[in-house]
């Protein structure tokens, strides 16, 4: 069964960096499309971005309010997945899940429970 | 970038009622790329439905969805005390993927 557990959420003041991971099993994690979404306390779900498989190409994307800020990236011989998150401000704070992507269809399919990272001075 | 907007933000209905969820999406869409989720307090999303209409793994069939173009439904036959949650559709076949800004659904 495919597992996901997020880590290294925690406080962190503006201005600051913090580097989340998320540990997978029960799945082929090199072959897997990898994705983040975050959600703000009482709001609902934002795409931060993905990263193709080594397979095909390893490249990430991101939406617009990280693009600059956020890497995404992976460790297959960990089966892990990373977000770098920089230059982080209280619209930052939020809970951040990491998922699967489906083979073939591309929608996030399985996911973590989250870890949480809160932005404050 | 395709914007989805939900409708209603929040709807009241009893167990055994119909519920009907609407997604519109800013601009056509294809249907292979439109998904439905369930989201319930503390806990990660789940996948109901993928490609518009295909039912994920395990979701009962009182789920279902349907649409194309800019108008997408989810649509629960008769509700369950377990269906009381909120509801996300995602357009995800381009970057960025967008997800429509939630429907609660709340027992009346």
């Amino acid at each position: 069964e495919a597992q996901l557990v997020e880590s290294g959420g925690g406080l962190v003041k503006p201005g600051g960096s913090l580097r989340l991971s998320c540990a997978a099993s029960g799945f082929n994690f090199n072959i897997a499309w990898m994705a983040w979404v975050r959600q703000a306390p009482g709001k609902g779900l934002e795409w931060v971005g993905r990263i193709r498989s080594e397979y095909d190409g390893g490249t990430p994307d991101y939406a617009a309010p990280v693009k600059g800020r956020f890497t995404i990236s992976r460790d297959d011989s960990k089966n892990t997945l990373y977000l770098q998150l920089n230059r982080l401000s209280n619209e930052d704070t939020a809970v951040y899940y990491c998922a699967t992507l489906k083979r073939g269809w591309r929608y996030m399919d399985v996911w973590g429970k989250g870890t949480t990272v809160t932005v404050s001075s | 970038e395709v914007v989805l907007t939900q409708s209603p933000d929040t709807l009241s209905l009893s167990p055994g009622d119909r519920a009907t969820l609407s997604c519109r999406a800013s601009q056509g869409v294809s249907s292979s790329y439109i998904a439905w989720y369930q989201q319930k307090p503390g806990q990660p999303p789940r996948v109901l439905i993928y490609g518009t209409s295909n039912r994920a793994t395990g979701i009962p069939d009182r789920f279902s969805g349907s649409g194309s173009g800019t108008d997408f439904t989810l649509t629960v036959s008769s509700l369950e005390p377990e269906d009381f949650a909120v509801y996300y559709c995602l357009y995800y076949d381009n970057s960025p993927d967008t997800f429509g800004q939630g429907t609660k659904l709340e027992i009346k």
